[in-house]
């Protein structure tokens, strides 16, 4: 099992550019989570779903959009990019939500100039 | 709102030497969860707690689930250079509070 994948590793946009950052996972899991990480900051959770077709808003869902067609995929949207959304982003599968084990991605390190 | 503290916030110590950090709750728990994130990598589970008094070792980890429920503390024993990281004790709430984590350093 590769667990979570996440791609692209690294990425520059320009301001005002928009992009999709790709999450898979092969676990099977129901929940699927999106978090940013600033320098220096722990996790911040963007959006999650907690099954295909359903997601919600976290704490910092401003600027971003998500979508989850299917158990594995969860693509975050960024559009019109901002600097303030320069960041490393993480995503999470886990087999519930509460009180369980979560399993991260690799992350993908966002530069936004 | 649910309030997640961490202490330290970050440590230096040096090789071979023992740490201890804790994390309190304005809420009560009914489950520890304690993350590693090595440099440059997602956060990777350690030990999972899932009952008041509960003393648990994985290694040279050792964290316990405080009685109140609104605590724990994990201790690392004989730092090496590879403890280096954040450690992460995230709110089991719906929405996960991660929290800004206890940075730790170990000088060789």
């Amino acid at each position: 099992n590769a667990g979570v994948t996440q791609t692209p590793k690294f990425r520059i946009l320009k301001i005002g550019q928009s992009m999709t950052l790709q999450c898979t996972q092969d676990m099977n899991h129901n929940y699927m989570y999106w978090y940013r990480q600033d320098p220096g900051m722990g996790l911040k959770l963007i959006y999650y779903s907690v099954g295909a077709g359903i997601t919600d808003k976290g704490e910092v869902p401003n600027g971003y959009n998500v979508s989850r067609s299917t158990t594995e995929d969860f693509p975050l949207r960024l559009e019109l990019a901002a600097p303030s959304q320069t960041s490393v982003y993480f995503c999470a599968s886990s087999v519930r939500d509460r009180g369980i084990e979560q399993y991260f991605g690799p992350g993908t390190r966002l530069t936004v100039t | 709102g649910q309030q997640l503290n961490q202490s330290p916030q970050s440590m230096f110590i040096q090789e071979g030497e023992d740490v201890s950090m804790n994390c309190t709750s304005s809420s009560i728990f009914n489950t520890w969860l304690w993350y590693k994130q090595d440099p440059g990598e997602g956060p990777v589970l350690l030990i999972a707690l899932y009952k008041a008094g509960e003393l648990t070792s994985n290694g040279r980890l050792t964290a316990q689930f405080g009685i109140t429920r609104k605590d724990s503390f994990l201790n690392i024993s004989a730092s090496i250079p590879s403890d280096v990281g954040i450690y992460f004790c995230p709110s089991p709430a719906y929405k996960y509070i991660f929290g800004t984590g206890t940075r730790l350093k170990v000088l060789a």
